[in-house]
């Protein structure tokens, strides 16, 4: 069992560059959850999907951020045009559903916009 | 908004116990726990889903007072490995997307 497969662990882009990031879940995991996280602060939650649907966006920037959990492959992190306030730890987490089941987190990526 | 957690910080010697809290301003219908080492992902330890509920994990164990929209998670006997950041989270929205607490950071020192 694989875990929660993040990639790529560090990415650096300059500003004006576009930083996608990439989530495969726990097999069996269909629902997946984005958070960001600043240096020594806590977990901001972005975005909830499961297969083909966004479930809930509310803290998702409305501009230049976008996600995905297509049918096929991997969830995505889409990040248009970053500025230096983009730099955070990007964690993506899955779970099987439901009030009885706990999250598994990936390891992160670390966005740093020079 | 987000559920508050107190302490903030904490400093143990091995040994010693602690009581980390998770107070909400909403309803609570169920709580998570995770532990967060420095520059790792955050762990899950345990959930709660009734009020008056108590679980335990090793010498980590919580309890959860519906009424009062807390949490706490106790720590018995800790060991260096222990040491980390602590978060409770729980199902604010009405949909399965956890808000996490404002985060105890936990050190133990031998």
């Amino acid at each position: 069992n694989a875990g929660v497969m993040q990639n790529p662990r560090h990415l650096v882009r300059r500003r004006g560059q576009e930083a996608r990031l990439r989530c495969s879940p726990m097999k069996g995991h269909s629902h997946v959850y984005w958070y960001r996280q600043l240096p020594e602060e806590g977990l901001k939650f972005m975005v909830y999907l499961q297969k083909e649907n966004i479930i809930d966006e509310s803290g998702m920037p409305k501009e230049r951020f976008s996600a995905e959990f297509p049918k096929e492959g991997p969830s995505i992190l889409r990040i248009q045009q970053v500025v230096r306030g983009d730099s955070a730890a990007y964690f993506c987490a899955s779970s099987r559903g439901g009030e009885n089941y706990g999250y598994t987190f990936g390891s992160g990526t670390r966005l740093t916009v020079v | 908004q987000q559920p508050v957690q107190s302490p903030q910080a904490v400093i143990l010697r091995e040994g010693e116990d602690a009581v980390i809290n998770c107070s909400s301003s909403k309803a609570l219908y169920s709580v998570h726990w995770y532990r967060q080492k420095h520059g790792e992902a955050p762990v899950f330890l345990m959930i709660l889903l009734k009020g008056g509920e108590q679980k335990g994990h090793e010498k980590i164990s919580a309890s959860f007072n519906e009424k009062k929209q807390q949490s706490s998670l106790y720590l018995t006997a800790s060991q260096l490995s222990y040491s980390g950041t602590y978060f409770c989270g729980t199902p604010w929205a009405g949909n399965e997307k956890l808000t996490f607490g404002t985060g105890t950071r936990l050190t133990i020192i031998p």
